[in-house]
C-alpha cells in the first residue's frame, strides 16, 4: 500500500501570513495526485488534480506545485484569511493500484486567526 | 450544482445491529466510493464501484459489504455493527476511473457510533 505522508499534522497563522505545507509520496509509478480541501462541518472540495512533474496549478490564492521525480508537492496559500481554515488533504494513486483507488494523507489542519 | 447526498448526518446503533448506509449521487457518474475517517488516521477506502453491480475492496472492506443496484445509488452495509466501526463515513463519486485526473466528490458524511 502507498504510503502518503503530510506535514505538519497542524498549523496556526495570523491573517495574512503566507504559509506552505508538504505532501510526499513514493515517487515509483507515480500516476496522479489529488489536493482536497476539508472544512469543518461540510464535505472535503478539489483543489487540484496533477500529474505532470513540474506542474503548477493556481486557484486563487492557493497554489500547488509536485515534483513526480523526487515525490512531493507543496500547497501554497498567499496572505492567508480566517475562511482559508481547513484541513488540507492529499491523495495520491500510482500505477499496479486498484482503477480508482486514491490513498490519502493525514491532513494538515490550518486554523487562521484574525 | 453537484451534489452527492448521504441518508443520515448521524446516526447510533447498538453492537450486533444491521446498519445500513446510504449514499446517492446526481452527476452520473460511473464510481462510488465509501471512505471511513478516524482520529489521526487518514481516509481509508472500505469498497468502490465502477458501475452498477460491480464492487471492488478497498483497503480496510473486513466488517462491511456494498451493493449498487442503480448507477446514483451505493450502500454501505455493516452487517454485524461493532464499536470499533464508530467513525465518520464518507461517500464519494467520479467520473469513470479510465483516468484517474478526475476529482472525486464526496458527501457530507455520516457520523456513526456503536454502543
Amino acid at each position: 500500500i502507498l504510503n502518503v505522508e503530510q506535514s505538519p499534522q497542524s498549523l496556526h497563522v495570523q491573517e495574512g501570513d503566507s504559509t506552505n505545507f508538504t505532501c510526499s509520496f513514493p515517487s515509483s509509478n507515480f500516476y496522479a495526485l489529488h489536493w482536497y480541501r476539508w472544512e469543518t462541518a461540510k464535505s472535503p472540495e478539489a483543489l487540484f488534480v496533477m500529474t505532470l512533474n513540474g506542474d503548477e496549478k493556481k486557484k486563487g490564492r492557493i497554489s500547488a506545485t509536485l515534483n513526480t521525480k523526487e515525490g512531493y508537492s507543496y500547497l501554497y496559500i498567499k496572505g492567508s484569511q480566517p475562511e482559508d481554515s481547513a484541513t488540507y488533504l492529499c491523495a495520491c494513486m500510482n500505477y499496479g493500484g486498484s482503477q480508482g483507488n486514491l490513498i490519502f494523507g493525514k491532513g494538515t489542519k490550518l486554523s487562521v486567526k484574525p | 450544482d453537484v451534489k452527492v447526498t448521504q441518508s443520515s448526518r448521524y446516526l447510533v446503533k447498538r453492537t450486533g445491529e444491521k446498519v445500513f448506509l446510504e449514499c446517492v449521487q446526481d452527476m452520473d457518474h460511473e464510481n462510488m466510493f465509501w471512505y471511513r475517517q478516524d482520529p489521526g488516521l487518514g481516509l481509508r477506502l472500505i469498497y468502490f464501484s465502477y458501475d452498477v453491480k460491480m464492487k471492488e475492496k478497498g483497503d480496510i472492506p473486513e466488517g462491511y459489504s456494498v451493493s449498487r443496484e442503480k448507477k446514483e445509488r451505493f450502500s454501505l452495509i455493516l452487517e454485524s455493527a461493532s464499536t470499533n466501526q464508530t467513525s465518520m463515513y464518507l461517500c464519494a463519486s467520479s467520473l469513470e476511473t479510465s483516468s484517474s485526473y478526475n476529482e472525486q466528490f464526496f458527501g457530507p458524511g455520516t457520523r456513526l457510533t456503536v454502543l
